[in-house]
This record gives C-alpha cells, sequence and structure tokens, in this order.
C-alpha cells in the first residue's frame, strides 16, 4: 500500500490565485480528514468525510475554503481567493474506522501565498 | 470538551538517555489515546494508541506509553533514546466522534 498520497508537495501561488489540493486515501479506508498545521496554532482538523459524505467542517476558516470527495479514492481542499494567512502545511489522513483507530497521514503539502 | 496538553515544548536529551514525554488530557470518560510522531518535512508517524484493556502499551521504535487514569496522562516513554528519535512528537485524544485532537507537540533534539 502507498499510503496517503497528496499532491502536490509544495505549492506557491500568489494572493488572490485558485488553490487546489490533493488526496488520495488509503483504499478501504472510510474516513478522510484535512487537516492545517501552523506554528501559531498547531494542527487543526478543518473537515472530514465518511464514506465521501462531509461529516464535520466546522473547522474551515471561511467561504474562502471548500472541499469535495466525489469518490472513494479522491478528495480535493480548494482555496479560493488564496491568502498569505492561508500559507500552512495541510495534512490529508484517512481511517479505516470511527475512534479507535489512529489516523494514517500524507506527506503533506506546503502552501506559500505571496 | 475535550483537550490535549503538551506541557514540554522542547526538550533535549543526550544520546543513550531515558526519554519521557509528558501527556495530559480531559475528557469526561475513558477516551482514545495516541502518539504520533513528525520528522522535519513529513507527515504524522502512529507510534501507539491505547484505547482499552493493559494500560503499559507498547509501540513501534522500541516507545512505550502508560495511561494512568487518576492522573488523565499518557506519558510516552523511551528507555535509550538514538539519534534518529530527534523529530516532533504529538499526543493526541479521540473521544470516539472521529474528531482527533492534538496537542501542541514536544520537540526532542538529541545531543551526541
Amino acid at each position: 500500500d502507498a499510503g496517503v498520497i497528496q499532491s502536490p508537495r509544495h505549492e506557491v501561488t500568489e494572493m488572490g490565485q485558485e488553490v487546489t489540493l490533493r488526496c488520495k486515501p488509503i483504499s478501504g479506508h472510510d474516513y478522510l480528514f484535512w487537516y492545517r498545521q501552523t506554528m501559531m496554532r498547531g494542527l487543526e482538523l478543518l473537515i472530514y468525510f465518511n464514506n465521501n459524505v462531509p461529516i464535520d467542517d466546522s473547522g474551515m476558516p471561511e467561504d474562502r475554503f471548500s472541499a469535495k470527495m466525489p469518490n472513494a479514492s479522491f478528495s480535493t481542499l480548494k482555496i479560493q481567493p488564496s491568502e498569505p494567512r492561508d500559507s500552512a502545511v495541510y495534512f490529508c489522513a484517512s481511517s479505516p474506522r470511527q475512534g479507535r483507530d489512529g489516523y494514517t497521514f500524507g506527506s503533506g503539502t506546503r502552501l506559500t501565498v505571496v | 470538551a475535550q483537550s490535549v496538553t503538551q506541557p514540554d515544548i522542547h526538550i533535549t536529551v543526550s544520546e543513550g538517555a531515558s526519554l519521557e514525554l509528558r501527556c495530559n488530557y480531559s475528557y469526561g470518560a475513558t477516551p482514545y489515546l495516541f502518539w504520533y510522531v513528525q520528522s522535519p518535512g513529513q507527515g504524522l508517524q502512529l507510534l501507539l494508541k491505547y484505547f482499552s484493556g493493559d494500560t503499559l502499551v507498547q509501540g513501534i521504535k522500541g516507545f512505550e506509553a502508560e495511561f494512568k487514569r487518576s492522573q488523565s496522562s499518557f506519558n510516552l516513554r523511551k528507555p535509550s533514546v538514538h539519534w534518529s528519535d530527534a523529530a516532533e512528537y504529538f499526543c493526541a485524544v479521540n473521544s470516539g466522534a472521529n474528531n482527533l485532537f492534538f496537542g501542541t507537540g514536544t520537540r526532542l533534539t538529541v545531543i551526541p
């Protein structure tokens, strides 16, 4: 198993541009999570899906952020328009079950908005 | 509300010395508890987890952790640290509602 795959690894974009981050979870994992990591706020859960359905998006900071999961093997996190304060490392993680299983994280996407 | 506290921001130990990283949680019932490690530029890797049974759990890379209900703690230990253990360590708690709350992390430096 290749694990959770995220792309791109690094993204540099100008303020106001649209940014799309991609994630392929582990096959058979029913849960998918998007986290954001910054020095100031640590690891924050943005949104999570169960069987491709968004369950909790209360962590999504603003309407500029949106996430989709069109099928069990693919999810996107989109920021439109991007702002410098969105600069962070964005992690995708997946899990087979609720609660007791740890999550498997991808290597993250480091986003820099200039 | 559940929360996780890692009181040590940064710890420095000598290679070969023992290690203990502290973690305290706040939750009404027994939560699911986890320790993750993050090397620079990498994602988080699960070291070990506890959800029931024996309060001393073994993990990968020679790490172990002990759940102490009376102290609301889940401290991570390793008897002899290797230089490759230098990384950031995160404690996390999950109430079962599938929202994993992370502590702020402890950065470990290993000196030769």
